[in-house]
């Protein structure tokens, strides 16, 4: 089985830019995340959907970050206008919520460099 | 408070030995799990082991299991018979609750090295 798919898997772009991430999820799995990781901050969530519907953005950073789920097997995560404070890697991780488990399963990232 | 609580930076283990990594946790819910990550130098995420909160016995996942002491809040890593390639970050993550949130809140990790 394929596993989460994300691209592009690097990114070098230019402050004031539009980066558009994708992800593809592992398929019948229901729920979707978005993780970035910083060597200051670490690894927080940036917002969750369950069954393509957002149920925590909290940790978007502000209205530059956005993010859809148009179907079940397809999300993206937009940045408009990057700036340098957002270089980091972006996680796009999927699990089901079928059974107890529910472990979720990460994508390779996105390494991001914002000049 | 910190809910993920990672204390060793880095640790060093010498090749065929075993090796613990510490994880505390914080959470007033009864229902939660606990997950250990592995990040190799490539930098992807990859899943080792799971614990729930309600369940009797200790997690094992071939040379990887869990010392869960639940009145400590407490979910330690512990890798039998560390090979060179357990060299790696290694994360602590909690989920809280049976439903609502789903995401995980992850500990800032500790870096394992194998020494030959």
């Amino acid at each position: 089985d394929a596993g989460v798919i994300q691209s592009p898997r690097h990114e070098v772009t230019e402050m004031g830019q539009e980066v558009t991430l994708r992800c593809k999820p592992i398929s019948g799995h229901n729920s979707l995340f978005w993780y970035r990781q910083t060597m200051m901050r670490g690894l927080e969530l940036l917002i969750y959907f369950n069954n393509n519907v957002p149920i925590d953005d909290s940790g978007m950073p502000e209205d530059r970050f956005s993010a859809k789920m148009p179907n079940a097997s397809f999300s993206t995560l937009k940045i408009q206008p990057s700036e340098p404070r957002d270089s980091a890697v972006y996680f796009c991780a999927s699990s089901t919520t079928q059974g107890r488990l529910e472990t979720q399963y990460f994508g390779p990232g996105t390494r991001l460099l914002v000049l | 408070a910190q809910k993920i609580t990672q204390t060793q930076p880095g640790m060093f283990v010498q090749e065929k030995e075993a090796v613990t990594l510490d994880c505390t946790y914080d959470t007033s819910d009864p229902s939660y799990g606990l997950f250990w990550y592995k990040q190799p130098s490539s930098g992807e995420m990859i899943f080792l082991i799971y614990q729930g909160s309600y369940d009797q016995q200790n997690a094992t996942e071939g040379r990887y299991s869990l010392n869960f002491q639940k009145a400590r809040k407490s979910a330690n890593l512990v890798i039998s018979a560390s090979q060179l390639g357990d060299s790696a970050m290694y994360f602590c993550a909690m989920r809280e609750g049976d439903t609502g949130r789903r995401a995980l809140t992850f500990g800032s990790g500790t870096r394992l090295q194998v020494q030959p």
